[in-house]
């Protein structure tokens, strides 16, 4: 079965320090998402992308936040200056379409802020 | 007031019992449902979309419920691999983004 792969599956950083967690959705999938939880919290929705642009985003991302598809496969999400609240589970996910359209989820970059 | 609101939880239940999760949300635009279940530290999966018309899979029921913009899940015959955290989500209309409730985590006991 297809998947969406992430790496890094965990990341330690230093507060202030730039991350960049990369993804590579499902090779038919148009649609592209990136969601975090915090341990013990629910699932968030920070941004979609679509058609190389940001298509929706949440209260969340802010401007310390940055998505790019740089090339035909892959997907990142950018962090400029890391905060200690940055610290959680990234998920990065892909769509075929919306509406009824399967989300599926990678598994994960556990993100670490020191 | 919550987006998505669920059965705070736990449920631990024996082997082989019926157990339900209800789950309400607030935004009258959402149009798409869906269980999702997130196994500890793990990705969320989906489980099954949510019709109006209700839907089974197996040991699965959904139900929707729109003018009460309820949602509930139905597993039948537990097993002890339906030990998670089962989470209910919502989209509003044509929007991309889901909303997901907190979760209510189920442990099935041998």
């Amino acid at each position: 079965e297809p998947e969406v792969t992430q790496t890094p599956s965990h990341q330690v950083t230093q507060m202030g320090q730039e991350v960049i967690l990369r993804c590579v959705p499902i090779s038919n999938h148009l649609y592209f998402y990136w969601y975090r939880q915090i341990l013990g919290q629910k699932v968030e929705f920070l941004v979609s992308f679509y058609n190389n642009e940001i298509s929706e985003k949440s209260e969340i991302f802010d401007d310390q936040f940055s998505v790019e598809r740089p090339d035909g496969s892959n997907f990142t999400l950018k962090i400029r200056s890391t905060k200690l609240e940055d610290s959680a589970m990234y998920f990065c996910a892909s769509s075929e379409g919306t509406g009824l359209s399967t989300i599926y989820f990678g598994e994960g970059s556990w993100l670490t802020v020191v | 007031r919550k987006e998505v609101e669920q059965d705070p939880g736990p449920f631990n239940v024996p082997e082989g019992a019926t157990v339900a999760f209800n789950c309400t949300y607030s935004n009258s635009a959402s149009q798409s449902f869906f269980w999702y279940r997130q196994d500890c530290r793990k990705e969320p999966k989906l489980l099954m979309s949510v019709y109006s018309s209700g839907n089974e899979d197996g040991r699965f029921t959904a139900q929707l419920n729109r003018a009460s913009q309820y949602i509930s899940l139905l597993i039948r015959d537990s097993k002890l691999s339906d030990s998670a955290t089962y989470l209910c989500v919502a989209r509003v209309g044509s929007a991309r983004q889901l909303t997901f409730g907190s979760g209510t985590q189920l442990t099935v006991l041998p």
